[in-house]
């Protein structure tokens, strides 16, 4: 595609409520990274991974959280269970290479009631 | 540890008048230094990087961003601002042992007519 595309645009779920959020980076891309931002934030490093595989997830703030990208392409990011305090802004970013510039999505903006 | 920092929150300029956004950032070796801009809604949009080379950088929408070693920054300047600039815009640098773009916390500049 044309760029990085994010779905849902917007969620809102009930606290304790599982959510998935979807990105599908730009193809070819080798990098893809998940970022969270809070309101009045910059966006924190959540997860990335290098085609398939997940080579870094320091990020992610609890093992609610869970991310994929199975087939190096499409990725996933899971919150199990989700709290009022994972309401944020969540990007999704892809990269050609490592250390190369990242693009990125819209965001999803999750809010949790 | 790696981090980058924007020291102005908020930042208000007439329209027609110069602009310059601070960016210092704190690595062990010299990263790669990005500068993205936010408008509301939005997802990331890049300015303008430096990998090496030139240290002053011509980006896009008229900005530009100088390197200076010495004092670890990357500041942002444009000479003459559009109301259309008005949008948050963030500092990010990229290096060392890791895989991340690290994020500062963004400037939000608003423009007077």
């Amino acid at each position: 595609g044309a760029g990085v595309s994010q779905s849902p645009r917007y969620k809102v779920a009930k606290r304790g409520q599982d959510v998935a959020l979807r990105c599908d980076p730009i193809s070819g891309h080798v990098s893809l990274f998940w970022y969270q931002q809070a309101l009045g934030q910059g966006p924190e490093f959540l997860t990335y991974f290098q085609n398939e595989a997940q080579l870094d997830k320091s990020g992610l703030p609890s093992d609610r959280f869970f991310a994929e990208r199975p087939e190096g392409s499409v990725s996933t990011l899971k919150i199990q269970r989700t709290q009022q305090e994972d309401s944020a802004v969540y990007l999704c970013a892809s990269s050609p290479a490592q250390g190369t510039e990242a693009f990125f999505g819209q965001g999803t903006r999750l809010t949790v009631v | 540890a790696q981090s980058v920092t924007q020291p102005d929150i908020h930042i208000t300029v007439s329209e027609g008048a110069s602009l310059e956004l601070r960016c210092n950032y704190s690595y062990g070796a010299t990263p790669y230094l990005f500068w993205y801009v936010q408008s509301p809604g939005q997802g990331l949009q890049l300015l303008l990087k430096y990998f090496s080379g030139d240290t002053l950088v011509q980006g896009i929408k008229g900005f530009e961003a100088e390197f200076k070693r010495s004092q670890s920054s990357f500041n942002l300047r444009k000479p003459s601002v559009h109301w259309s600039d008005a949008a948050e815009y963030f500092c990010a640098a990229y290096g060392g042992a890791t895989n991340k773009l690290i994020f500062g916390t963004g400037t939000l500049l608003a423009v007077q007519p």
